[in-house]
C-alpha cells in the first residue's frame, strides 16, 4: 500500500495568514492527489484533485502543488471559515489511501 | 442537485451483519464509480472498497476485504455494502461518495454517512 503522511498534524495561524500543509507519499504517484476539507460533523469536501486543480466552487485562496512523492495545499489568506482538518489522498492506484489529516485552528 | 444519501447503519453484536444502501440521484448514476470511506470515531479518513461504473470492477481494503461485499443496482441508482463477521474495529460513519471520472478517482460528492457501532 501508499502510505501518506501529512505534516504538520496540527497549525495555529491568524486570519490573514498565508498557510502550507505537505504531503508526501511513500512512493510515485504521478499527479494522482487530492486534498478534502472536513469540518466537525460533516463530510469531506473535494478541494483539489489531480495535485492543482481546484474544484468548481473552491474559493479561489486554495491552491495545491506538487508531483511525484511531494506535494503542498496552501491558504494564501486564511479564512475564518477555513478552521477544519485537511486531508491528502493518493488514487494512483485501485486501492487510494488517505493521509492522517492535519487540524487547522485560527489564533 | 446531486445527492448521495446512505441508510442501514445501527448497533450490530461482534460477529453480527448488517447491509448499507447509498441511494442516489440528481446524475447519470450507472456512469460513475462510487466509493465507501469510513471514520471511526475521533479518527481519519479510511477507503473501503470502489466499484466501477458497471459493477464488473470492485476493490476492497485489506482490513474488509472477504468479510465487506459491494454492489450497486444501476436501475435502482444504489450502492450497497453488506458487511459480514463485523468486529468492533468496523465502528465508523460510513459515507457513500462518487469518483470524478473513470481515470480520476478522487472523491466529488458525498453523502452524509450512516453510523454503524459493534458493540456486545
Amino acid at each position: 500500500d501508499i502510505q501518506m503522511t501529512q505534516s504538520p498534524s496540527t497549525l495555529s495561524a491568524f486570519v490573514g495568514d498565508r498557510v502550507t500543509i505537505t504531503c508526501r507519499a511513500s512512493q510515485s504517484i504521478s499527479s494522482w492527489l487530492a486534498w478534502y476539507q472536513q469540518k466537525p460533523g460533516k463530510a469531506p469536501k473535494l478541494l483539489i484533485y489531480e495535485a492543482s486543480s481546484l474544484e468548481s466552487g473552491v474559493p479561489s485562496r486554495f491552491s495545491g502543488s506538487g508531483s511525484g512523492t511531494e506535494f503542498t495545499l496552501t491558504i494564501s489568506s486564511l479564512q475564518p471559515d477555513d478552521c477544519a482538518t485537511y486531508y491528502c489522498q493518493q488514487y494512483n492506484s485501485h486501492y487510494p489511501t488517505f493521509g492522517q489529516g492535519t487540524k487547522l485552528e485560527i489564533k | 442537485e446531486v445527492q448521495l444519501v446512505e441508510s442501514g447503519g445501527g448497533q450490530v453484536k461482534p460477529g453480527g451483519s448488517l447491509r448499507l444502501s447509498c441511494a442516489a440521484s440528481g446524475f447519470t448514476f450507472s456512469n460513475f464509480g462510487i466509493n465507501w470511506v469510513r471514520q471511526a470515531p475521533g479518527k481519519g479518513l479510511e477507503w473501503v472498497s470502489s466499484i466501477n461504473s458497471d459493477g464488473t470492477y470492485i476493490y476492497y481494503a485489506d482490513s474488509v476485504k472477504g468479510r465487506f461485499t459491494t454492489s450497486r443496482d444501476n436501475g435502482e441508482n444504489s450502492l450497497f455494502l453488506q458487511m459480514n463477521s463485523l468486529r468492533a474495529e468496523d465502528t465508523a460513519i460510513y459515507y457513500c461518495a462518487t469518483s470524478r471520472s473513470s481515470y480520476d478517482n478522487s472523491f466529488d460528492y458525498w453523502g452524509q454517512g450512516t453510523q454503524v457501532t459493534v458493540s456486545s
